[in-house]
């Protein structure tokens, strides 16, 4: 199992400029997770899809933050315009099925915006 | 709505030394409570899990927590630490809404293992 993969792991962008970040979850995993880590604020939920489908995303910070999972192998984040205070590392999760079941973390997508 | 303190922001200790890290949560529903270790430059893992039955858990790496519910509470022990143990550690607590569920987790604690 080569686990939950994103891309890029480095992504340097001036600000004004779109960004998309990229994951595939573990095969068979009904839930995806996307999450940002910062020094400030720490690890934020900013959506989660079941099956496909987006069930909360009352985290997305503002209308510059999109999410799409058009198939059950891989989801998009994607910010534009994006601004230097959406430098931080985003993570990709996946999860077999409900609440008792841990997460599963790619590397992470470390964004820094100038 | 749920919530997760980590009671200590950094823990300095010797190598070989017991060390715990404390959690408490707060939550109006049964939970299922977990410990995460982050190394440099990756993603979280998890290190162990309370889904019910027994109050003590055991994970990898020689680590283990106790769920206390009169008291809220989560810490995770080891009783010999090493130097591979310097990593930043999360608790995190999973409730279930509606049809789906979230993990929220707490703002972490950096354990650093001295020689």
């Amino acid at each position: 199992d080569a686990g939950v993969i994103q891309s890029p792991r480095h992504e340097v962008t001036e600000m004004g400029q779109e960004v998309t970040l990229r994951c595939k979850p573990i095969s068979g995993h009904d839930y995806l997770f996307w999450y940002r880590q910062t020094m400030m604020r720490g690890l934020e939920l900013l959506i989660y899809f079941n099956n496909n489908v987006p069930i909360d995303d009352s985290g997305m910070p503002e209308d510059r933050f999109s999410a799409k999972m058009p198939n059950a192998s891989f989801s998009t984040l994607k910010i534009q315009p994006s601004e230097p205070r959406d430098s931080a590392v985003y993570f990709c999760a996946s999860s077999p099925r409900g609440r008792n079941s841990p997460l599963h973390f790619g590397n992470g997508t470390r964004l820094t915006v100038t | 709505a749920q919530s997760v303190t980590q009671l200590d922001s950094q823990v300095p200790v010797f190598e070989e030394a017991p060390v715990e890290l404390r959690c408490n949560y707060s939550s109006s529903v049964s939970v299922y409570l977990f410990w995460y270790v982050q190394y440099p430059n990756q993603g979280l893992q998890l290190l162990l899990k309370y889904l019910s039955g027994s109050t003590l858990v055991k994970g990898i790496n020689g680590f283990e927590a106790e769920f206390n519910k009169s008291q809220t509470s989560f810490h995770l022990r080891k009783p010999s630490v090493h130097i591979s143990d310097t990593a930043e550690y999360f608790c995190a607590v999973s409730d279930g809404t509606g049809g789906g569920f979230k993990t929220i987790f707490g703002a972490g604690t950096r354990l650093f293992v001295k020689a």
